[in-house]
């Protein structure tokens, strides 16, 4: 079955710092890829994504590549905000199926 | 994209009683989902609601626990029966685009405390 292995939490980085939370997956098939991100009493909404091997999401300066040969979808940005601070969720749904199977989420929060 | 307006946002509940969720869609979609997020945890899908047809419950979710109703493309209800501690949760609605990428749009939960 799908699954989707990330980066154990909390993250705490300090403003401009580079971020990368780590994401794998384990899938039948060629799946697409999401980041969505929960900003503090907020629901969820879709940061970025990607549907094919080697495309790159990128969205708010977040960026991710769907790198097939390591089945990895690692979230990057090259200086993070305070505003930034969120729950970020790696998820994977194969093509035609709209069920999600998303990761365990990881917390990050930005100091000044 | 789809937007999702969810009812109530939040609520207090004593033990033993039920709560209906709602959920509105501004257009027509032929699938809705329900999705659990336990206190620090990820989501879990509950179930897929279809119009005109009973839901598809995950493993673990059953219908008398999360009855699940769905009488047009555009509005679902998620009731969550004989509430305990452990039903406390954010639950949210959410449906998919229309790339067919299996994207989804969530609507902003609804927290639920039980007591």
């Amino acid at each position: 079955g799908n699954s989707v292995t990330q980066m154990e939490g909390p993250v705490t980085l300090s403003e401009e710092a580079f971020l990368t939370i780590n994401c794998t997956y384990t899938a039948t098939g060629y799946p697409s890829l999401f980041w969505y991100v929960q900003y503090p009493g907020e629901g969820l909404q879709l940061l970025l994504k990607a549907t094919k091997a080697d495309d790159k999401g990128s969205n708010k300066g977040f960026e991710a590549t769907y790198r097939k040969e390591t089945t990895s979808f690692h979230l990057e940005k090259g200086s993070v905000q305070v505003s930034d601070s969120a729950v970020y969720f790696c998820a994977l749904a194969n093509f035609g199926n709209e069920k999600l199977t998303f990761g365990t989420g990881t917390r990050l929060t930005i100091i000044p | 994209s789809a937007v999702i307006s969810q009812k109530p946002s939040r609520d207090i509940c004593q033990r033993g009683t039920s709560l209906t969720i709602q959920c509105q869609v501004d257009s027509q979609v032929t699938m809705m989902f329900w999705y659990r997020q336990q206190p620090g945890q990820s989501l879990t899908l509950i179930a897929t609601a279809n119009q005109g047809s009973e839901a598809t419950y995950e493993s673990g979710f059953v219908i008398d626990k999360f009855p699940i109703s769905r009488p047009n493309l555009t509005f679902s209800t998620l009731t969550v029966s004989n509430m305990s501690p452990e039903d406390s949760s954010i639950y949210l609605c959410s449906v998919g685009g229309t790339d067919n990428t299996g994207e989804l749009f969530f609507g902003e939960g609804s927290r639920l405390t039980v007591l």
